[in-house]
């Protein structure tokens, strides 16, 4: 199985903060990885798929960069609907594996 | 609009076998794998399987003993059998569509299932 990390683990920010957060796989990937937000008591929502492309209505001040082991998830100006937890899933070999989650919170 | 929506008992006792049902409305459930994925409480999100409209499934290896996954195309459904449960299979299950990139897309509201005599 292929091993995914998250860092942090959390993290406190304000409202118009630049937030990165990275996840690292324990293998080389090729392009399948995604990046989910959720909040309490709900689904997970998908945000970016092969790594870089936004999900529908999705807003941009999301967007997803990296390759081979190392992949980063960037919030470019922090909203308060984004308050959540993030979690990265590659799909590139079964089976599918998550992150542990970044909280991100004030 | 997809939507994609958990059914089934709250409760199960230990060594019985946990069932439930997802429900698809607004997709043809002939396309894409159909997934199952849980999270135990305060925990992360562990993927279980996923089956085909034409019955081929693919399980987590870590459950592959105790898992069957089952599609019902003429009701737009797929369930879930897990056998000899424990504790340890309590979580919030999801059931969720899987496009060809191999993310989930779209996902039921969750169904919380206990494990408990």
């Amino acid at each position: 199985d292929i091993q995914m990390t998250q860092s942090p683990s959390s993290l406190s920010a304000s409202v118009g903060d630049r937030v990165t957060i990275t996840c690292r796989a324990s293998q080389s990937m090729t392009r399948y990885l995604n990046w989910y937000q959720q909040k309490p008591g709900k689904a997970p929502q998908l945000l970016i798929y092969l790594v870089s492309t936004l999900q529908s209505g999705v807003p941009s001040r999301f967007s997803g960069s990296g390759s081979g082991t190392e992949f980063t998830l960037t919030i470019s100006s922090l909203q308060p609907e984004d308050f959540a937890t993030y979690y990265c899933q590659q799909s590139d070999s079964t089976p599918p594996t998550f992150g542990p989650g970044t909280k991100v919170d004030i | 609009q997809v939507q994609l929506q958990e059914s089934g008992p709250g409760l199960v006792k230990p060594s019985e076998t946990l069932s439930l049902t997802c429900t698809v409305s607004g997709d043809a459930i002939n396309n894409y794998y159909w997934s199952w994925i849980r999270q135990p409480p305060g925990r992360g999100l562990e993927w279980i399987g996923y089956v085909f409209y034409s019955g081929s499934a693919h399980y987590n290896p870590s459950l592959k003993s105790r898992v069957s996954i089952s599609v019902d195309t003429s009701r737009s459904q797929f369930s879930l059998k897990l056998s000899s449960v424990t504790a340890a299979d309590t979580a919030v299950y999801f059931c969720a569509r899987r496009p060809p990139s191999g993310s989930f897309d779209f996902w039921g509201q969750g169904t919380l299932v206990t494990v408990s005599s």
